[in-house]
Order: structure tokens, then sequence, then C-alpha cells
């Protein structure tokens, strides 16, 4: 199974900020990288596919990167409806994986 | 709009069974492969298992926690994708979410990512 590490697994931050989460994969799974945003109580929004393909209606300030085993996914101008947990996926083989999920709390 | 619906959750005691759905609504279900996930009080996010289109045989593959257990199927004609969850454990206790997957070309395989999500149908199993 391909193993998916994020971090930090917490950030605070203020509103207008910049933040970074950062990804890892155990392997390589080329582009094949999808990050999800999810509020307490509500299911996840799809954010990016493919690295750094917005899901459709996804605010540009949503920016992913990376490729192989390293990828990103950043968040400019911070505001409050952005405080989430945010968690990244490998869909390259089965089993699907999650990173184990970034808590974005304000500052 | 697209929408997508489970239902079929509940209180259930160990060892027994349940059938939980997933509604579509807004899109041709046959087209799509679909998948579910579930989520443990306060933990993260688990792949459950996936249900290709009958284009694509309609074959599934599970997350091995559950392979064994838990079966997907799907009836197109009703737009509904199912997860039959058997021999329910206290640690299958969990929210448990469905969505819809766009199939990829790649070089040599395809692959599946998750655009619309249901809001969840809460399973939880005690005596």
């Amino acid at each position: 199974d391909i193993q998916m590490t994020q971090s930090p697994s917490s950030l605070s931050a203020s509103v207008g900020d910049r933040v970074t989460i950062t990804c890892r994969a155990s392997q390589g799974i080329s582009n094949y990288l999808a990050w999800f945003q999810q509020k307490p109580g509500k299911a996840p929004k799809s954010l990016i596919y493919a690295a750094s393909s917005l899901q459709g209606g996804v605010p540009s300030k949503f920016f992913g990167s990376g490729s192989g085993t390293d990828f990103t996914l950043t968040i400019s101008s911070l505001q409050p409806e952005d405080f989430a947990t945010y968690y990244c996926q490998q869909y390259y083989s089965f089993p699907l994986t999650f990173g184990g999920g970034t808590k974005l709390e304000i500052k | 709009e697209v929408q997508l619906v489970e239902s079929g959750g509940g209180l259930v005691q160990p060892g027994r069974s349940l059938r939980l759905s997933c509604t579509a609504a807004g899109f041709t279900f046959g087209d799509y492969a679909m998948s579910w996930f579930r989520q443990a009080p306060g933990k993260g996010l688990e792949w459950v298992g996936f249900i290709r289109t009958k284009d694509y045989g309609g074959t599934t593959e599970y997350a091995a926690s559950v392979k064994g257990r838990f079966s997907i199927s799907r009836d197109d004609s009703k737009s509904i994708a199912y997860l039959q969850v058997n021999s329910l454990k206290t640690e299958d206790t969990a929210v448990y979410y469905c969505a819809r997957d766009i199939r990829v070309a790649g070089t040599s395989d395809y692959y599946y990512y998750m655009d619309v999500w249901g809001k969840g149908t809460t399973v939880t199993v005690s005596s």
C-alpha cells in the first residue's frame, strides 16, 4: 500500500495569510493526487485533482503542485471559511489512501 | 444539480448487517464509477471500496479491512450504489460517504478521482 504523509498535522494562521501544506507519498504516484477540504460535521469537498487541477467552482486561491512523491497545497489570502481540515489522497493504485489530515485553525 | 444522498445507516448490534444506499441525481449514473469512504469519530478519511461502470466490467475493489465482509453493487436503472456491510464490528462505527468517480486514461491503465460527495450516513455498531 502507498503511505501518504501530510505535514503539518495542525497549523495556526491569521485571516489574510498564505499557508502551505505538504504531502509525501511512500512511492512515486506521478500526478495522481487529490486534495480535499472538510469542515466539522460536513462531507469532504473536492478541491484539486491531478495534483494541480482545480475542481469546478474552486477558487484560484487554492494552488496545488508537485509530482512523483512530493506535493504541496498552498492557500492564499485566508478567509474565515478556509479554516478546515485538509486531506491529500493518492489515486495511483488501490487501495486508495489518504494523508492523516492538516487542521488549519485561526490564530 | 449533481447530487448524491446516502441512506440506510443506523444503530446495529455487532455481527449484524446493513445495506447502505447512495442515490444519485442530476447525471447519468451508469456512466460513472462510484466509491465508498468512511470516517470514524474523530478520525481521518478511509477508503472502503469502489465499483466500476458496467462498460468496464462493473468490477469492484475493497480495502483490506473490509474485504470479505463488505460488498458494493449498483443498480443503474435506479441510479443507486449499494454498500452491503456484514458481520459488523464496533470498529466499523463511522460516517459512510459515497462519491462519484471521474475516470482518466493513463499510459497503461485507468485512474479514478472523486469529484462529488454525498453528505454521509452514520453507522453505529454497539450492543
